[in-house]
């Protein structure tokens, strides 16, 4: 069974541009959840779709959006871009079902503002 | 005071000890506990899913849970380099609403 797969690998960007990631979930699993690590915070939650829904959200800036559709893919968008916002994103999924279930994670999308 | 504290090392054991990771948590609503592994420019990877307190063993892993002092652990026995890697912690209330807290993690060296 493929995993949770993440499209691309790697990403330049420069301030004030927007930036559109995208993540292919296991193949039964509807919950995708989206995740930002850094070095200095760690892994921070972002949101979480099922059912093409936004069914819980992080504490992060409006500028940060996402959407899923209804094969349960997913997309992030992080408009106007800042230096910060340099980071690898990750993307999770799971059967959705119930809440805590176990979470699989992709490689992720390196980030990089410039 | 950050919700989960990890020491990030490096920890560095030869090949064939036993590791010990630990975290220690301030709040008293996570009640589901985790470990993942994160190989460099991978994803982290869930090696064990735990409920409330106790201990959870899966080979050459263990998981332990101690609810009353806020402290969590995995031992892995027999350690090889292909072990090298960082370890997370992860955390979460019942409903799951804030998603999954991690720590930091803690980058582990096992020398051959």
């Amino acid at each position: 069974k493929a995993g949770v797969t993440q499209t691309p690998r790697y990403l330049i960007k420069t301030r004030g541009q927007q930036v559109t990631l995208s993540c292919s979930p296991i193949s039964g699993h509807r919950s995708v959840s989206w995740y930002q690590q850094t070095p200095g915070q760690g892994l921070q939650f972002l949101f979480e779709y099922f059912s093409e829904t936004q069914r819980n959200k992080g504490n992060f800036p409006g500028r940060f959006s996402g959407r899923q559709f209804s094969n349960s893919r997913s997309e992030m968008n992080v408009s106007t871009l800042e230096l910060g916002d340099s980071a690898l994103y990750l993307c999770a999924s799971s059967l959705g079902g119930a809440a805590n279930e176990k979470l699989f994670f992709g490689s992720g999308t390196q980030l990089s503002v410039l | 005071q950050k919700e989960v504290e990890q020491d990030p090392g490096p920890l560095s054991v030869p090949e064939g000890a036993i590791v010990s990771l630990n975290c220690t948590y301030s709040n008293s609503a996570f009640q589901y506990f985790m470990w993942y592994r994160q190989y460099s420019r991978k994803g982290p990877e869930l090696l064990m899913y735990t409920y409330s307190s106790g201990n959870k063993e899966d080979g050459r892993f263990t998981a332990q849970v101690d609810k009353s002092s806020k402290y969590i652990s995995l031992f892995i026995r027999d350690s090889q380099p292909s072990d090298s890697a960082t370890y997370l912690c992860a955390m979460s209330a019942r409903g799951g609403a804030d998603g999954l807290t991690f720590g930091k993690g803690t980058h582990l060296i096992i020398q051959p």
